[in-house]
């Protein structure tokens, strides 16, 4: 139990459609990170927020977008969707001041 | 871009044995790190490596941080059946930096 949440816990969508999948951080933490996890693979950095702004993207295109709010929830939206979008895509939570990183539990994404 | 080679990529093994798996990565990493992922979670931190050849251990996992920066490896002793999962190595430049992360190692356990 990481205090890291994650919602929905699973999504079926078809192509073209637009998600958002939500992120409740661990209480005091200030940082948030999302990965994609495709099957079989290991997770893939998409961005990161810190008190709001985003302050690293990974290699993914502009249709993946992000939030983070005053209270360090976090959301992902993506855009136009595409099959190889199907993962698991996972939000991990830190302190400013700590490198450790706890994830959620993910939000697992079928793209029809 | 930046690419870390676990191996292997999965090991069947009988119970009480031990296990090894490493990591090998074409550019320096400053940080390691080893994580397990069980079936409908994310993964969790088993170790953390910072320094050049520092050896870690944590219960009956041990880790280390190559010399060259490069490389690691984790070693499991005397297995149970709750390590089965798949096992990932990690690595960082820098501590706000993203996180890099193998494909992963799956632990089978014989019964």
């Amino acid at each position: 139990e990481t205090g890291v949440t994650q919602s929905p816990t699973h999504l079926i969508k078809t192509r073209g459609q637009q998600v958002t999948l939500r992120c409740s951080s661990q209480s005091g933490h200030n940082t948030v990170s999302w990965y994609q996890q495709a099957l079989g693979q290991g997770p893939q950095f998409i961005f990161q927020y810190y008190r709001e702004e985003e302050n690293g993207r990974g290699n993914f295109p502009p249709r993946f977008s992000g939030l983070q709010f005053p209270n360090y929830s976090s959301e992902l939206n993506v855009n136009a969707l595409e099959l190889d979008d199907s993962a698991l895509y996972l939000c991990a939570s830190r302190s400013g001041g700590s490198e450790t990183q706890y994830f959620g539990p993910g939000t697992r994404l079928l793209v029809l | 871009g930046q690419q870390l080679n676990q191996s292997p990529q999965s090991m069947f093994i009988q119970e009480g044995e031990d296990v090894s798996m490493n990591c090998t990565s074409s550019s320096i990493f400053n940080t390691w790190l080893w994580y397990k992922q069980d079936p409908g979670e994310g993964p969790v931190l088993l170790i953390a490596l910072y320094k050049a050849g520092e050896l870690t251990s944590n219960g009956r996992l041990t880790a280390q941080f190559g010399i060259t920066r490069k490389d690691s490896f984790l070693n499991i002793s005397a297995s149970i059946p709750s390590d089965v999962g798949i096992y990932f190595c990690a690595g960082q430049r820098n501590r706000d930096d993203k996180i890099i992360f193998g494909k992963g190692t799956r632990l089978h356990i014989l019964p």
